[in-house]
């Protein structure tokens, strides 16, 4: 079964650097998350999109921004990367809301 | 404020037993929750889920339990496997207009042989 996929899974850049994670939700979920992982850390929540349109903001830095496509593909933008920044993000999906969602393998960001 | 908590860091469980991961919320507007298996660098991957109008709900070895009351969850997992050692987390929605899972802090469960 398609899964949620995620690019690309590894990404190294330089602090004031940006950043672009991509997002692709299973075929005919309508709902997109994105997640951040510092490490010993429980996922924390940044953002989601439902229907194209942002429905939920999480803490979520000013410098970071998000959006979701026309074909439901997820973009997180991330500028002026900081070394706090190194973490996994993970995107998620699901069948609308209040149902299972189901996550990418994650982007392991390292900023330098 | 942590929201949805797991209060043990780490579970040790002999192969065969069943171990039992427990989670608490706080959110009464919490009304669905899911638990996930988590592996090093990799994503979470979903394992059980319960709406809040269910107490029980039960997938091959994996049950969970619902106590609203209590605003409590717990997660069994009979007959426990090696495989089954990994970071155990609980989330919990909303379905108030919202569109988040709050995760809580994980439990490592470590299967012995």
């Amino acid at each position: 079964a398609a899964g949620v996929i995620q690019s690309p899974r590894h990404l190294i850049k330089e602090k004031r650097e940006t950043a672009t994670l991509k997002c692709y939700p299973i075929p005919r979920h309508d709902t997109v998350y994105w997640y951040q992982q510092g490490p010993g850390q429980d996922p924390q929540f940044l953002i989601s999109f439902y229907e194209k349109m942002q429905s939920d903001k999480g803490s979520i830095p000013d410098r970071f921004s998000a959006q979701q496509f026309s074909d439901y593909h997820s973009e997180l933008n991330m500028s002026s990367l900081e070394l706090g920044d190194s973490a996994l993000y993970f995107c998620a999906s699901s069948l609308t809301r209040n149902t299972e969602a189901f996550f990418g393998q994650g982007t392991r960001l390292t900023v330098v | 404020d942590q929201q949805v908590k797991q209060n043990s860091p780490s579970l040790s469980v002999q192969e065969g037993r069943i171990s039992i991961l427990n989670c608490d919320y706080t959110n009464s507007m919490f009304d669905y929750f899911l638990w996930y298996k988590k592996y090093p660098a990799e994503g979470p991957t979903f394992l059980i889920s319960i709406s809040s109008i269910k107490d029980k709900n039960e997938d091959g070895r994996f049950t969970v339990f619902l106590n609203k009351s209590a605003k409590h969850l717990s997660l069994h997992i009979v007959p426990s496997q090696p495989g089954d050692s990994a970071v155990y987390f609980c989330a919990a929605s909303a379905n108030s207009g919202t569109y988040k899972y709050i995760f809580g802090t994980g439990t490592r469960l470590k299967v012995l042989a």
